[in-house]
């Protein structure tokens, strides 16, 4: 069965610095999502991401984030300068439809600022 | 700004037996709702979506009801197994966005035991 594939599945970074979270999404699949979740708080909504350009973000998704499909297969996530607040889980998420529907998550990047 | 509550937080039931969850979600006017299963260190699993104009879903075991006017939903699980011990988040969607993006629950720890 397709997959989302996240690298790293755990990143530690200094705070300050800039971290790059990698996601393969679904090949056919045309809509690109980041969510993140702090631990033991629910999962909130970042971004998503459709025809090569930012179709949605949320409140948390300020200057500091930036997202990115730099080839046909790849989409990022840039944080440019992190904060100990930033450590949470991240995840990708891709659907080849909107509304919703095949809604498909990768198992996540751990992020840890310190 | 829509807010998704599910109750009980947590759940322990024995094996076998038939359990339901709910979920509550303050704007009814949502363009679908989704159940996901969360496995501690892994994705998010779409389980049942159900659309705005649909009352209920079903998928084997589980059973989905939406009932929109009064903000609610309830996941029905027969028969319960291990296997299915898992966080189940309920998550609703926006005609603002094409039901793209979701608001998140905090979701149901549900243990099964043998």
């Amino acid at each position: 069965e397709p997959e989302v594939t996240q690298t790293p599945s755990h990143q530690v970074t200094q705070m300050g610095q800039e971290v790059i979270l990698r996601c393969v999404p679904i090949s056919n699949h045309l809509y690109f999502y980041w969510y993140r979740q702090i631990l033991g708080q629910k999962v909130e909504f970042l971004v998503s991401f459709y025809n090569n350009e930012i179709s949605e973000k949320s409140e948390i998704f300020d200057d500091q984030f930036s997202v990115e499909r730099p080839d046909g297969s790849n989409f990022t996530l840039k944080i440019r300068s992190t904060k100990l607040e930033d450590s949470a889980m991240y995840f990708c998420a891709s659907s080849n439809t909107g509304g919703g529907y095949g809604y498909t998550f990768g198992s996540g990047t751990r992020l840890t600022v310190v | 700004k829509q807010e998704v509550t599910q109750i009980p937080a947590a759940l322990s039931v024995p094996e076998g037996e038939n359990l339901v969850l709910n979920c509550s979600f303050t704007d009814s006017a949502i363009y679908n709702l989704q159940w996901f299963r969360q496995d501690p260190g892994k994705g998010l699993t779409s389980l049942l979506l159900i659309q705005s104009s649909q009352r209920e879903q079903t998928s084997g075991r589980l059973n989905a009801s939406l009932d929109k006017s009064s903000g609610r939903s309830t996941l029905y699980i027969a028969a319960s197994q291990p296997g299915d011990s898992a966080t189940y988040l309920c998550a609703v969607s926006s005609w603002d966005n094409y039901g793209q993006n979701f608001v998140f629950g905090p979701g149901t720890r549900l243990s099964v035991l043998p």
